[in-house]
């Protein structure tokens, strides 16, 4: 069983699409996660969320909305793609806020084209 | 601003050497040193992690060295494996006086290791 799942693993779309990508996790945690990895493989962390509620969101563009509906599932919805956005997208979660030993699920790469 | 810097970008050795990748730190706010090694087409996985109170960590074939005053860590893989090709992270969690940012991790580059057989 995998602990963390996101769905889907690959996503091509045209620019000014809107798309989602889901996570669930069967782990039990409190937080999660999402992060972007770039071309250049450099991780960065995007949002945190613990127990539905929102902790860290960064610098991100509000294209870019996380939805909790309970605190085993983070999905990430994304409005009027964009050539840059193309990346893959990694869901974590980790028993506790402070307790940050991340669980990374598969991935999604995004292409934007 | 790149908060926590790693080096080297890529590593290449052979079959029973000892890569060891460094990183180093700025922030005094945190508490907690992981790394994580990814395979190709997956995620990162956590590998060894150590606290600022402890000099040495060590995990089977794998090594953190910390310094505080330094604000530095690095990772030595004992008599590597070529399974062990893999691009390694290490990273830095923001402690719960990082108000807002508490619990966030901060990656470093990583580093592309390669061990030839």
């Amino acid at each position: 069983d995998t602990a963390v799942s996101q769905t889907p693993k690959y996503l091509v779309t045209q620019m000014g699409n809107d798309k989602s990508i889901k996570c669930e996790q069967n782990l039990g945690h409190d937080t999660m996660y999402w992060y972007k990895q770039d071309s250049k493989k450099f991780l960065k962390i995007m949002f945190s969320y613990n127990n539905k509620e929102l902790i860290i969101n960064e610098t991100v563009p509000n294209r870019f909305s996380p939805k909790s509906p309970d605190k085993a599932h983070l999905n990430l919805h994304i409005n009027s793609l964009e050539l840059g956005d193309s990346a893959v997208y990694f869901c974590a979660s980790s028993p506790t806020l402070g307790n940050t030993e991340a669980f990374f699920g598969q991935g999604t790469r995004l292409t934007v084209v | 601003q790149q908060q926590v810097k790693q080096s080297p970008q890529s590593l290449i050795v052979q079959k029973g050497g000892i890569p060891i990748i460094n990183c180093a730190y700025e922030n005094t706010a945190f508490d907690y040193f992981p790394w994580y090694q990814q395979f190709p087409g997956k995620g990162p996985a956590l590998l060894i992690a150590i606290r600022p109170d402890v000099s040495e960590k060590k995990e089977g074939r794998f090594t953190i060295s910390f310094n505080k005053s330094a604000k530095q860590f690095s990772l030595h893989i004992m008599d590597s494996q070529p399974g062990d090709s893999a691009t390694y992270f290490c990273a830095a969690r923001t402690s719960m006086f990082g108000g807002t940012s508490y619990g966030k991790l901060t990656f470093g580059q990583g580093t592309i290791l390669t061990v030839h057989p």
